[in-house]
């Protein structure tokens, strides 16, 4: 099976621009989950998707959004970008099974 | 302090040798899950333990859980210099997929 796969992998922003991020599952599981890994905080997660709907939510700011397809693709998306925003935004993917599979993560800078 | 959260130390070691690193956290847990990472790319799934296990094993990885002291280890044994990596102990308190991740400990092994 093919692994998770997250576009773009890089991605350069200014301040106050918007980003969207892209999420594919991999194929047969339902769950697509995200996190925020900086260097200051580590990964925090941000929310997860579980059949279109929204079933957990971390503590992030409402500038951050996501949404999920009914091919279980998910997308995120952030408004109003900030300079803390620079970050490896990691999406992971979960079947039948506990185990939450990563995918390679989008790199974003916000300039 | 956050949940699953290793003992903040960087490993030094020669190729050959073993690598311990531990983990503890602070609630709960459904499971705990150990992951890699290298050079700030996506985590590698390493090993699952539940909360009603003790220890596992897979390949050279040993995991055990002591869920009486809430702590983790993480042995690595004869490591080889493809072993360079962070490594990322998360649990899961809810089984909800909203897994905490520590700050990480990095591991170099020197061929």
């Amino acid at each position: 099976k093919a692994g998770v796969t997250q576009t773009p992998r890089y991605l350069i922003k200014t301040r106050g621009q918007q980003v969207t991020l892209s999420c594919s599952p991999i194929s047969g599981h339902r769950s697509v989950s995200w996190y925020q890994q900086t260097p200051g905080q580590g990964l925090q997660f941000l929310f997860e998707y579980f059949s279109e709907t929204q079933r957990n939510k971390g503590n992030f700011p409402g500038r951050f959004s996501g949404r999920q397809f009914s091919n279980s693709r998910s997308e995120m998306n952030v408004s109003t970008l900030e300079l803390g925003d620079s970050a490896l935004y990691l999406c992971a993917s979960r079947g039948s099974l506990e185990t939450q599979y990563f995918g390679p993560g989008t790199r974003l800078l916000v300039l | 302090s956050q949940q699953g959260e290793e003992d903040p130390q960087a490993l030094s070691i020669q190729e050959g040798e073993n690598a311990t690193m531990n983990c503890s956290y602070k609630t709960s847990i459904n499971n705990l899950q150990w992951y890699r990472q290298n050079s700030g790319r996506g985590l590698v799934h390493l090993i699952l333990i539940r909360s009603n296990e003790r220890e596992k094993h897979s390949g050279r990885l040993r995991v055990t859980l002591d869920t009486s002291k809430k702590s983790s280890s993480l042995l690595i044994t004869a490591s080889r210099a493809a072993d360079t990596a962070s490594y990322f102990c998360a649990t899961d308190a809810t089984g909800n997929n909203r897994l905490a991740f520590g700050k990480g400990n990095q591991v170099v092994v020197i061929p």
